[in-house]
């Protein structure tokens, strides 16, 4: 599968406990981009990578979300002292680059927070 | 800020049927618009998409319109089938150095056999 994959598909956590979540862009993707989708919702911008460098943070990124991207290629989401409000589904998407706009999804990772 | 808004919520077709499905936007330096398919428990995939200097395109039995002016566009499924159940969202991105996308709150479309 050459797709963007995610991993793990699922996760639940107790309260204050700490997450990270992998995202494996399709290969030679320059942008990696995070997003979480709560049921009913469409999905919800929150951090942008162009290869290495995180380059935009949503203001729903708090300061417990951290994410990384170190030899740009795979990214890591981590969510520090997880709170119930955190329990969603995580999707990473990965495109080309500049000119060329489209933008592939993940699997997603559900995140459940108890 | 930047919002999208997307109607109907739900919809319900008899296989055969078309379906339209609208979007707002409100970033008039939007440029790119894609639409997604989303099936129950699936990645959003990517099923068509626009570009401000075109006003429609067609795929088969899909196609969108774009209104810049009105800051409007539309999917439109003709020959509605079974298969094409699912949640549609619409989503507007200014391009540029993010293209990060603002999407719509989706739409759950049912198409009754």
């Amino acid at each position: 599968d050459t797709g963007v994959s995610q991993n793990p598909r699922h996760k639940i956590t107790k309260r204050g406990q700490n997450v990270t979540f992998r995202c494996d862009p399709i290969s030679e993707h320059n942008r990696l981009y995070w997003y979480r989708q709560t049921l009913g919702q469409g999905p919800e911008f929150l951090t942008y990578f162009q290869n290495e460098a995180q380059l935009e943070k949503s203001r729903l990124l708090s300061d417990r979300f951290s994410a990384e991207r170190p030899k740009g290629s795979f990214s890591t989401l981590e969510i520090q002292r997880t709170e119930q409000g955190d329990s969603a589904m995580y999707l990473c998407a990965s495109s080309v680059g500049q000119g060329n706009p489209e933008a592939f999804f993940g699997q997603g990772t559900r995140l459940t927070v108890v | 800020g930047e919002n999208v808004e997307q109607h109907p919520s739900t919809l319900s077709v008899q296989e055969g049927d078309s379906a339209v499905i609208k979007c707002t936007y409100s970033d008039s330096a939007s440029n790119y618009f894609p639409w997604y398919k989303q099936e129950l428990g699936k990645r959003p995939q990517l099923i068509i998409d626009i570009r401000s200097n075109v006003g429609e395109k067609k795929d088969q039995r899909i196609a969108v319109t774009l209104n810049k002016t009105a800051k409007h566009f539309s999917l439109h499924i003709t020959e509605t089938q079974p298969e094409d159940s699912a949640v549609y969202f619409c989503a507007a991105s200014r391009g540029g150095a993010t293209n990060k996308l603002i999407f719509g709150t989706g739409t759950l479309l049912a198409v009754q056999p």
